[in-house]
């Protein structure tokens, strides 16, 4: 079944800089990629997505980046800022017979230092 | 407003009890999930539904049934509850028939303790 890979479980960067965490993705035919944020103790809260007929999305300083080709995708967090700490999801979803399937990666522990 | 409400928040049950989580949604969403999240495996699905009468298995279904009797409900059902199965539990639901908003929405989450 499918399978995906969050490439890193903890990530510490300066505020100001760029964050950046990587995953990949097992079936060619997930075609929907959603990201979330997960605040210490909180539920999990969607951040943007990416579908598979586009290569790169913005939405103010998140950029996601898919490529097809080598089944990986990645957010990027321009001009972090503390607020962004958090636990970032990444998740492949396919639709088939049985509905969509969504399956997430690991987690990865962002923290932005001031 | 969109809502994924789920019961109860917190709940401690014997092992070898059985246990029900209900999941509540006022979305009209034909997809709903439930996950399992523990330290180093993120979160795990247990079981899924694509809408009412269907459910299908995730990648973790043993010790788990999930049953789906209307659109707005999905309940996780742990027959037999074991220590293993303590952790936070989320429910979620989306709508894969609109292309604009597709991204699941969650649940504050179930906080179990199986002792």
């Amino acid at each position: 079944g499918e399978k995906v890979e969050q490439h890193e479980s903890t990530l510490s960067v300066r505020e100001g800089d760029s964050a950046v965490i990587n995953c990949t993705y097992t079936d060619t035919a997930s075609s929907y990629f959603p990201w979330y944020k997960q605040e210490a103790g909180k539920s999990l809260h969607f951040v943007i997505d990416i579908r598979s007929n586009v290569d790169r999305k913005q939405s103010q300083r998140l950029i996601v980046l898919l490529d097809k080709k080598a089944k990986r995708f990645s957010l990027h967090i321009t001009a972090t800022q503390p607020e962004d700490s958090a636990i970032y999801f990444c998740a492949a979803s396919m639709r088939g017979s049985s509905g969509n399937k969504l399956i997430f990666g690991i987690g990865t522990l962002l923290s932005v230092k001031p | 407003e969109a809502a994924v409400t789920q019961s109860p928040r917190n709940k401690v049950a014997v092992t070898g009890g059985k246990v029900t989580l209900s999941c509540n949604q006022t979305n009209n969403h034909n997809n709903m999930y439930w996950y399992r999240q523990d330290t180093g495996h993120g979160l795990r699905l247990i079981h899924y539904s694509y809408g009412a009468g269907s459910t299908e298995k995730g990648d973790i279904p043993d010790g788990y049934k999930a049953s789906r009797p209307s659109q707005e409900n999905f309940s996780l059902i742990l027959e037999l509850a074991t220590p293993s199965q303590t952790s936070v539990y989320f429910c979620a639901s989306g709508d894969a028939g609109n292309y604009n908003n597709q991204a699941p929405l969650f649940g504050e989450g179930t906080r179990l303790s199986v002792l």
